[in-house]
């Protein structure tokens, strides 16, 4: 069974340049997680969706983050324009449904590296 | 306020040498807590969920447990291929969301 994929794997921007994240999740799986993951912390919630819709995203920062998932199986988060402060590895991350939180099932993450 | 916080945040271990990782937690009505392991460069993997004080569950040479303020996940005879960092986490109180700790970061040499 194919995991989570996330492209790219790293990326290196200017500040106040834009950047966008994309996830696959694994297939059949109806939630899809955006964490973000600063050095030497835990992944904080950014984004939940069931299917196409955003059931929590009240720790997105709306000013300059946005995310969508068309046809509730792939999403892309924005940033734009991205600050030095959001240099971080952002996590997706799919389970079968919100309805339990067992086996949410990471992909490897895109380290983003601000300048 | 919904809290996690895990000691030590490094440990070094030879070899077969047991011990335990703390993940102590601030939350009404825990609805479940979870053990994930993290490799370098690579996302969370899921290890346990525990839900009620007195709960144990064992993979391999690992065990978690549960109390009512903290869980412990106990490493028997460790290798070096469990060098990685594990991290603990709580549903928040309205059920919605993951709350993580730093993580401990577990060091074996042979």
């Amino acid at each position: 069974e194919a995991g989570v994929v996330q492209s790219p794997r790293y990326k290196i921007i200017e500040k106040k340049q834009p950047v966008a994240f994309w996830c696959n999740p694994i297939s059949g799986h109806n939630t899809l997680y955006w964490y973000r993951q600063n050095l030497g912390q835990g992944p904080e919630l950014l984004i939940r969706y069931e299917n196409e819709e955003a059931v929590d995203d009240s720790q997105l920062p709306k000013d300059r983050f946005s995310a969508e998932r068309l046809k509730g199986v792939d999403s892309t988060l924005k940033i734009q324009p991205a600050e030095l402060g959001d240099s971080a590895v952002y996590l997706c991350a799919s389970s079968l449904s919100g309805d339990t939180y067992n086996e949410q099932f990471f992909g490897p993450g895109t380290r983003l590296t601000v300048l | 306020e919904d809290q996690v916080t895990q000691s030590p945040e490094a440990l070094r271990l030879q070899e077969g040498e047991s011990s335990s990782l703390n993940c102590s937690y601030t939350v009404s009505g825990l609805r479940g807590l979870f053990w994930y392991r993290q490799d370098p460069g690579k996302g969370p993997e899921f290890l346990f969920t525990l839900y009620s004080a007195g709960e144990e569950k064992e993979k391999e040479r690992l065990k978690a447990t549960l109390t009512k303020k903290e869980s412990f996940l106990h490493i028997t005879a460790p290798k070096p291929e469990d060098s990685a960092t594990y991290l603990c986490a709580v549903l928040n109180q309205a059920g919605t969301a993951l709350i993580f700790g730093k993580g401990t970061t577990l060091s074996v040499s042979s």
